[in-house]
């Protein structure tokens, strides 16, 4: 199993860019979960899907930022216009919905740097 | 809001075991224990979870006291491979999204 796995591990981009990350979760995985981690907030949840439905974008921190879920297999999180106070690392989780176990499945993160 | 409480940061010599405090006095019957840590550079992983039983599995032994007001992640041998910011999460049962707060980060000395 090649584990969630995001792309691009890296991005740089200037101030008022569009910026797409994206995420290919487990095989069989049901939820999907998109974090942001910085040194002053640490790691916060942003918005989580449950069967390709979005169940709670409280976590976006703006209109800039917006999430999709087309299929199990894939999903996206944009931010249009980009600000460097975005700048973090972007991680993709997923899981089986089910139970109190609910063992979340990190992958490697986003670097975002926006200049 | 992570509703739990941990040291910021804890030492540890290798080989020795580390005990990893957690305060959780407010749980409430249906939440369950998480533990993730996190490696440099990388995302969180799972490492244990317990409802009220102690639970051991190949990475470390999670004990949950009596009254579930607290808990503690035990390493019984830690290794230089072990340092890591570790997190404890409440999670309720109704399947609600992981919390993170801020850890405690685990430093080993050789």
């Amino acid at each position: 199993d090649a584990g969630v796995i995001q792309s691009p591990r890296h991005e740089v981009t200037e101030m008022g860019q569009e910026v797409t990350l994206r995420c290919k979760p487990i095989s069989g995985h049901n939820s999907l979960f998109w974090y942001r981690q910085t040194m002053m907030r640490g790691l916060e949840l942003l918005i989580y899907f449950n069967n390709n439905v979005p169940i709670d974008d409280s976590g976006m921190p703006e209109d800039r930022f917006s999430a999709k879920m087309p299929n199990a297999s894939f999903s996206t999180l944009k931010i249009q216009p980009s600000e460097p106070r975005d700048s973090a690392v972007y991680f993709c989780a997923s899981s089986l919905w089910g139970g109190g176990s609910n063992e979340q499945f990190f992958g490697p993160g986003t670097r975002l740097t926006v200049l | 809001d992570a509703k739990t409480t941990q040291p910021n940061s804890m030492e540890s010599n290798e080989e020795e075991p580390v005990h990893l405090p957690c305060n959780h006095s407010t749980i409430s019957g249906t939440d369950y224990i998480h533990w993730y840590r996190q490696l440099p550079s990388q995302g969180p992983e799972y490492v244990i979870h317990g409802l009220t039983s102690n639970v051991n599995n190949r990475m470390a032994s999670l004990a949950i006291a009596e009254d579930r007001k607290s808990s503690t992640l035990i390493l019984h041998r830690a290794t230089l491979r072990d340092a890591a910011v570790y997190y404890c999460i409440r999670a309720n049962s109704g399947n609600t999204p992981l919390v993170f707060g801020k850890g405690t980060r685990l430093s080993v000395i050789a």
